[in-house]
């Protein structure tokens, strides 16, 4: 199994530009999670999808869309990049209780 | 919505020497309380996690303590090794249903020094 598994590793951005950060997992988990991780601030919510077809807000959704579409595929849209959005973000899924996550994708907006 | 705080920030201990870390949440309704450990450059894993209906569970050498009336769980590492440096971090959730919305704190950076 290869449990959570994000897309692309790392990536640079133009401010103004978009992207979409790919998120899989083959647990079968009901719940996935975008979290982004700066420095001393440990892992903010950005989305969370509880079950297929369902998502909401976290702590810091602004400048963010997801689709959560399917049960194995939770995405994060970047529409407009912007400088603050420099951040690493890790998808992850849970089914009870554990969330597991991707090894997460280092973006840069410059 | 529930806010965790989480001291210190970094830890320095001897090898061997006892190792611990505080977390306060906000929201009564919490039930879940995970601890995840990053290594540099790596995802947080879970190390240990408990619920609101128990007050303590040890690991071999890590434990963690739950009191609910005063809003805190702590995280304890005994005869701490080398292999312990990296950043920890607490988390509390209402578990509902099969998922669970973690809120995180900021983290501790642990370093164990031979």
């Amino acid at each position: 199994n290869a449990g959570v598994t994000q897309t692309p590793k790392f990536q640079v951005l133009k401010t103004g530009q978009s992207m979409t950060l790919q998120c899989a997992q083959d647990m079968n988990h009901n719940s996935m999670y975008w979290y982004r991780q700066d420095p001393g601030m440990g892992l903010r919510l950005i989305y969370y999808s509880a079950s297929e077809g369902t998502t909401d807000k976290g702590e810091v959704p602004n400048g963010y869309n997801v689709s959560r579409l399917n049960k194995r595929e939770f995405s994060l849209r970047l529409e407009s990049a912007a400088p603050s959005q420099t951040s690493v973000y890790f998808c992850a899924s849970s089914a009870t209780a554990e969330a597991f996550f991707g090894q997460g994708t280092r973006l840069t907006v410059v | 919505g529930e806010n965790v705080e989480q001291h210190p920030s970094t830890l320095s201990v001897q090898e061997g020497d006892s190792a611990v870390i505080k977390c306060t949440y906000s929201d009564s309704a919490s039930n879940y309380f995970p601890w995840y450990k990053q290594e540099l450059g790596k995802r947080p894993q879970l190390i240990i996690d408990i619920r609101s209906n128990v007050g303590e569970k040890k690991d071999q050498r890590i434990a963690v303590t739950l009191n609910k009336t005063a809003k805190h769980f702590s995280l304890h590492i005994t005869e701490t090794q080398p292999e312990d440096s990296a950043v920890y971090f607490c988390a509390a959730s209402i578990g509902s249903g099969g998922y669970n919305k973690l809120i995180f704190g900021a983290g501790t950076r642990l370093a164990v020094h031979p």
